[in-house]
């Protein structure tokens, strides 16, 4: 969806560096989610925030760290604690408030993160 | 938490064939089940949905089924073409969370001319 913009599209981490992985939508959505995902095991979900000043731990939440201080944005972080960090990371946002029960997700292009 | 297994992993069928993938998932309060398709190296993109409250939706060539007894859901694909090629992962609902999504492992699908 035009609406979601992940930048940038390719990422390489040097050792013991933390990296920042940027997500923007203009949907007006008030929840938000990072998922990672490796070949043949779908998608896992990382963080994801129902709405603004407030996230939630997902699956695999353990080296990575979130912030959501603006409704359009939903940084993600992957600190040096991530040590197996070559993934494609992927960006979604859907409605929020009492309709968020049984809303599709819409996702960013992604970014693909490699370790130098 | 809710767990979806999805079958099978890889899927060919010849260009005008039908395919079939299915999904089942664990917990019963379920009710919300989404479709994406992912083309290699693109986002996923929702195709058709299914809510609990129906058991079988259709949008053209692709049509989804829900069994709430035995809590799985087919995705129906017919008169396949190339362009069907791709990824495909089913999804349902967490009851606890609003909108959060627990996804299959995905169908590679390849349509053959």
């Amino acid at each position: 969806d035009g609406g979601i913009t992940q930048s940038p599209k390719y990422l390489f981490r040097k050792e013991g560096q933390n990296v920042t992985l940027s997500c923007e939508q203009n949907l007006n959505h008030d929840a938000m989610y990072w998922y990672r995902q490796d070949p043949g095991q779908g998608l896992r979900l990382i963080y994801y925030s129902q709405i603004v000043n407030d996230f939630q731990k997902g699956d695999i939440a353990e080296g990575y760290s979130v912030s959501r201080e603006k409704k359009e944005s939903f940084p993600l972080t992957v600190t040096s604690a991530q040590k197996n960090p070559t993934a494609f990371y992927l960006c979604a946002s859907s409605r929020g408030g009492q309709e968020a029960r049984n809303q599709p997700q819409h996702f960013g292009d992604g970014t693909r993160l490699s370790i130098l | 938490g809710e767990n979806v297994e999805q079958h099978p992993s890889t899927l060919s069928v010849q260009e005008g064939d039908s395919a079939v993938i299915k999904c089942t998932y664990s917990d019963s309060a379920s009710n919300y089940f989404p479709w994406y398709k992912q083309e290699l190296g693109k986002r996923p993109q929702l195709i058709i949905d299914i809510r609990s409250n129906v058991g079988e939706k259709k949008d053209q060539r692709i049509a989804v089924t829900l069994n709430k007894t035995a809590k799985h859901f087919s995705l129906h694909i017919t008169e396949t073409q190339p362009e069907d090629s791709a990824v495909y992962f089913c999804a349902a609902s967490d009851t606890g969370t609003a909108s959060k999504l627990t996804f299959g492992t995905g169908t590679r699908l390849q349509v053959t001319l």
